[in-house]
């Protein structure tokens, strides 16, 4: 799977739009991007995932760059409970043996700020 | 709630001692993980099932050995575990490991262990 890369933290305040960007220049063509997030001392939770359209669902906004290199999360109106580690994760589908691990980095630390 | 739950949520264990951790899903899954979280680390994947088989082992030690009785329980057996096990232990699940192709897993609320 390709490798993300993501900055360490951001900070945003309380009702602004929270953007996280992650880079995936090594994206293959059948990669999924996908977002989990993981509030302090609780398990993942999935958020949005895509391929090459931009996604959006109840919780976020997923913009895929048209190279697929990159790609911003957007949390259109950040709370207080989304300050969470936010991890971006790319991977095949259906590939097979060896496909069904998540392999999470350091992702990004998000503090919504009051 | 997702959907999956874990038990104990708080776990204080001695090397010496034999412990379990459950992990129960009430989603119709078929895939079911475990996975480790130590302190600044990134998740580990620990092991898959896919309809209630083995079909990975990320190069576990044998003092841990899983269970899974059925497609919703799973079970992590704790025994001679040393200090730098201590961690949050996650399960999750999801529809089904191989066929389903793109597919989110749905995480427990983990285990916090603590080896003494």
């Amino acid at each position: 799977d390709a490798k993300t890369t993501q900055p360490p933290s951001m900070d945003c305040a309380e009702g602004r739009a929270a953007n996280l960007p992650c880079n995936h220049s090594t994206i293959s063509g059948n990669e999924y991007v996908y977002w989990y997030r993981q509030i302090h001392s609780q398990g993942p939770q999935y958020i949005i995932h895509g391929l090459k359209n931009n996604e959006t669902n109840e919780m976020a906004s997923l913009i895929i760059t048209e190279d697929r290199k990159s790609s911003t999360l957007i949390l259109p109106h950040a709370t207080l409970r989304d300050t969470a580690v936010y991890y971006c994760i790319v991977r095949v589908a259906n590939s097979g043996a060896g496909s069904y691990q998540l392999t999470f980095g350091k992702g990004t630390k998000l503090s919504v700020i009051p | 709630e997702t959907g999956v739950t874990q038990t104990p949520r708080h776990l204080v264990m001695g090397m010496t001692n034999k412990k379990s951790l459950k992990c129960e899903q009430h989603l119709g899954h078929n895939a079911m993980y475990w996975y480790k979280q130590s302190a600044k680390k990134p998740l580990e994947l620990m092991f898959v099932y896919n309809f209630k088989e083995q079909t990975e082992n990320n190069s576990v030690p044998s003092r841990f050995s899983p269970e899974c009785p059925n497609s919703s329980h799973l079970f992590l057996h704790l025994h001679t575990l040393q200090p730098e096990d201590s961690a949050l232990y996650l399960c999750a699940s999801s529809q089904d490991g191989v066929l389903a192709g793109v597919e989110t897993q749905y995480f427990g609320p983990g285990t916090r262990l603590l080896v003494l």
